[in-house]
C-alpha cells in the first residue's frame, strides 16, 4: 500500500515560533488532508489540498503532487496549536483515507 | 448539529474477554467508518460502512472482529477474545455521501486497555 511518512516526529517550539511540517507520500493521490489531533484525543480536518496552497489564519498548506509532498506552515505558533498533526491520503479516490504516523508538536508559554 | 457520538469512553478489559463500542454518526451520514489507533501511530482504517452494507472491510482481523450497521445508522464493532494487541483508541467517523468531496468527521473515541 502507499506510504505516508511524517517528519519530523516531534517538535517543540517557543510560543510566537514558526514551523514547517512535512508529509512526503509514496504514490500520487487523489486527495490529501491534514488533520489536528487535540491533547484530548478529538480529530478535526484542517485542510483538503490536493495540490496547491492553501490558509486558513495561522496556519497554511502546499502540496506539490508531482514531487509528491506537502507541507504545514504554523505561524506564530500559540499553545492551543499544541498536539498531534496528521496528514492522510486517499490514493483511490474512495475516500478511504491512509495516516502518516503524525507530527507531535508542542508549544510553551 | 451534534457530532459523532461514542461510547464508553473507556474500557478496561483482561485479554480473552469480550468488549462491544457503539458510535451514532451525525444525522444523516450515509458512510460510516471504524478505525484503530494505536500509541505513537495514526489512525487505521479497520471497516467502512455505507448505510447498512459493508464498503470494505480489508483491514478487519475477522477472526476477533465483527461489526455491523444493522438499520444504516448506528453501528457497534465488537472484539472477542481481546488480545494484549488490541489496546489502543477506537475512533468512528461519519460523512455525508455526495458527488464532491467531503471530509470525516470524527468521534472522541473509545480508549481501550486489556490487561
Amino acid at each position: 500500500g502507499i506510504q505516508v511518512e511524517q517528519s519530523p516526529p516531534d517538535l517543540i517550539l517557543q510560543e510566537g515560533a514558526n514551523s514547517t511540517l512535512r508529509c512526503n507520500f509514496s504514490d500520487s493521490v487523489n486527495n490529501l488532508q491534514w488533520f489536528h489531533q487535540n491533547p484530548w484525543g478529538q480529530l478535526i480536518n484542517l485542510f483538503y489540498i490536493p495540490s496547491g496552497t492553501k490558509q486558513n489564519g495561522r496556519l497554511s498548506a502546499t502540496t506539490v503532487a508531482t514531487e509528491r509532498y506537502s507541507l504545514l506552515y504554523i505561524s506564530s505558533s500559540q499553545t492551543t496549536d499544541s498536539g498531534v498533526y496528521f496528514c492522510a491520503v486517499d490514493p483511490y479516490g474512495n475516500n478511504r483515507l491512509a495516516f502518516g504516523k503524525g507530527n507531535q508538536v508542542v508549544v510553551i508559554p | 448539529e451534534a457530532g459523532v457520538a461514542q461510547s464508553p469512553r473507556y474500557k478496561i478489559i483482561e485479554k480473552r474477554q469480550s468488549v462491544a463500542f457503539w458510535c451514532n454518526p451525525i444525522s444523516g451520514h450515509a458512510t460510516l467508518y471504524w478505525y484503530q489507533q494505536i500509541l505513537g501511530q495514526g489512525p487505521k482504517l479497520l471497516i467502512q460502512f455505507q448505510n447498512n452494507g459493508v464498503v470494505d472491510d480489508s483491514q478487519l482481523p475477522k477472526d476477533r472482529f465483527s461489526a455491523e450497521r444493522l438499520k444504516g445508522v448506528d453501528s457497534t464493532l465488537k472484539i472477542q477474545p481481546a488480545k494484549l494487541e488490541d489496546s489502543a483508541v477506537y475512533l468512528c467517523a461519519s460523512r455525508p455521501t455526495g458527488t464532491g468531496w467531503e471530509t470525516q468527521y470524527f468521534g472522541p473515541g473509545t480508549r481501550l486497555l486489556v490487561l
